[in-house]
């Protein structure tokens, strides 16, 4: 079984511009969660998909960032315009139900410089 | 307050002896309580799972639950260089189910 696949593993970008990362969730998880850890924080909710529906986006920080699940399958993450602060891992999990534990990405490593 | 307190360590054992990681949280209505391992630079790897008092064990790894006292914490018995990592308390409050808080982790090195 495939597990929890995100792209990029790494992305260096500059204040103001747009990256998009990308999470494929394990095939038949409808449930897809991003997660973020800035620099020695701890790991933070962003928000919850369940298919195509944000089920939960109380932690996405502000407008800047906008999730997408089209058709249930892939999501994507994208900040537009990104800031320093926006930097971090940001990780991608998926799981069969709500009180299931997740499997997670191995995360994109954002640097905003 | 965090949600999800765990000592940040490093917590230095030597091989094959008994390492004990500790997690406190702050909502009493948590329902779900996981251990999660990461070494450096992958991703976070579920242990164990509990959700009601007492002990889990599974192979080298016991879990323990005591909800009174909003306390957590992982056993790792006859412990391996190989153990050597950062553990994560994960929690699952009574609001909401899918989503969890994680403590700040505590990083394991296990002396060979």
């Amino acid at each position: 079984e495939a597990g929890v696949t995100q792209f990029p593993s790494h992305s260096v970008i500059e204040k103001g511009q747009t990256v998009t990362l990308r999470c494929d969730p394990i095939s038949g998880h409808d449930n897809l969660y991003w997660y973020r850890r800035v620099m020695g924080k701890e790991i933070k909710f962003l928000l919850h998909f369940v298919k195509e529906s944000k089920q939960d986006e109380s932690g996405m920080p502000n407008n800047r960032f906008l999730a997408e699940r089209t058709g249930g399958t892939y999501s994507t993450l994208k900040v537009q315009p990104a800031e320093l602060e926006d930097s971090g891992v940001y990780f991608c999990a998926s799981s069969e139900g709500a009180n299931y534990g997740y499997t997670f990405g191995s995360g994109t490593r954002l640097t905003v410089v | 307050q965090k949600e999800v307190e765990q000592n940040s360590g490093p917590l230095s054992v030597p091989e094959g002896a008994i390492a004990s990681l500790n997690c406190t949280y702050s909502d009493r209505g948590s329902q779900s309580f996981f251990w999660y391992r990461q070494y450096s630079g992958k991703s976070p790897e579920l242990i164990m799972s509990i959700y009601s008092n007492g002990d889990k064990e599974d192979g080298r790894f016991t879990a323990q639950l005591n909800k009174a006292s909003q306390y957590v914490s992982l056993l790792i018995r006859d412990s391996q260089p190989s153990d050597s990592a950062t553990y994560l308390c994960a929690v699952k409050n009574g609001n909401n189910f899918n989503k969890f808080y994680f403590g700040s982790g505590t990083k394991l090195n296990v002396k060979p």
